[in-house]
């Protein structure tokens, strides 16, 4: 089946800093993708959506300055949090589709801030 | 998309069937029924999608309501490698569209 590999698998890092994911589909084109934030027990909130070489649509109270995607390729997308704070402290996720019925999740990011 | 419920949480017996209802009343014509689960700390992972008829693949089989306001997934022999969260989602049949993730079903698989 499809795979998206998405890096780092966990990251910790100093309040007022930036991080940057990545989410790769490896055997196929993705048009589309999308990024994902989960708090504890809860389930996935859609951050943003992504279409290769054009800007990403936020949902309502996603700060895109704070938020930065880029997807550049057909086969990448990554997720920039600047200037991380503790409340930014959460588990990422993306998913790529390339136009099928199907969609598929990358392994998550946990992202802790100091 | 139409929105779905499900039981918060069940327990399965290992090597028993495992079977999560799923209601989506609202659903339209040309929504299908996608069912995804979450290992703790993972990615949701695909199981199994349907429009009207039953679907079986290597992981589950998919029952859907004649009438098509309701759907079982059904984990023919649960193992304990299959406790994880059960969304159940229906969309358009477009890969542009995200997936709303309602809260899903805790499934226990108790030894």
């Amino acid at each position: 089946g499809a795979v998206v590999s998405q890096h780092p698998s966990w990251v910790i890092c100093k309040s007022g800093t930036s991080v940057k994911i990545e989410c790769r589909s490896l055997d196929f084109q993705a048009t589309t993708m999308f990024w994902y934030r989960q708090f504890p027990k809860q389930s996935l909130m859609l951050m943003a959506t992504s279409n290769e070489g054009s800007k990403a649509t936020y949902e309502q109270g996603v700060e895109k300055d704070k938020f930065l995607i880029n997807h550049a390729s057909l086969t990448l997308s990554t997720l920039t949090v600047t200037s991380a704070h503790p409340e930014d402290s959460s588990f990422y996720i993306c998913s790529a589709t390339g136009g099928d019925e199907r969609l598929f999740f990358g392994s998550g990011t946990q992202l802790s801030v100091l | 998309d139409a929105k779905t419920t499900q039981p918060t949480s069940m327990d399965c017996a290992e090597g028993r069937a495992a079977n999560l209802p799923c209601n989506h009343s609202t659903i339209s014509g040309n929504e299908y029924v996608y069912w995804y689960r979450q290992i703790h700390s993972q990615g949701p992972q695909y199981i199994i999608h349907g429009l009207k008829n039953n679907e079986t693949n290597e992981m589950a089989s998919l029952i859907i309501t004649e009438d098509r306001k309701s759907s079982t997934l059904i984990l023919p022999h649960a193992t304990l490698r299959d406790t994880a969260v059960y969304y159940c989602i229906v969309r358009v049949r477009a890969g542009a569209n995200n997936l709303f993730f309602g809260t899903g079903t805790r499934l226990t698989v108790i030894p």
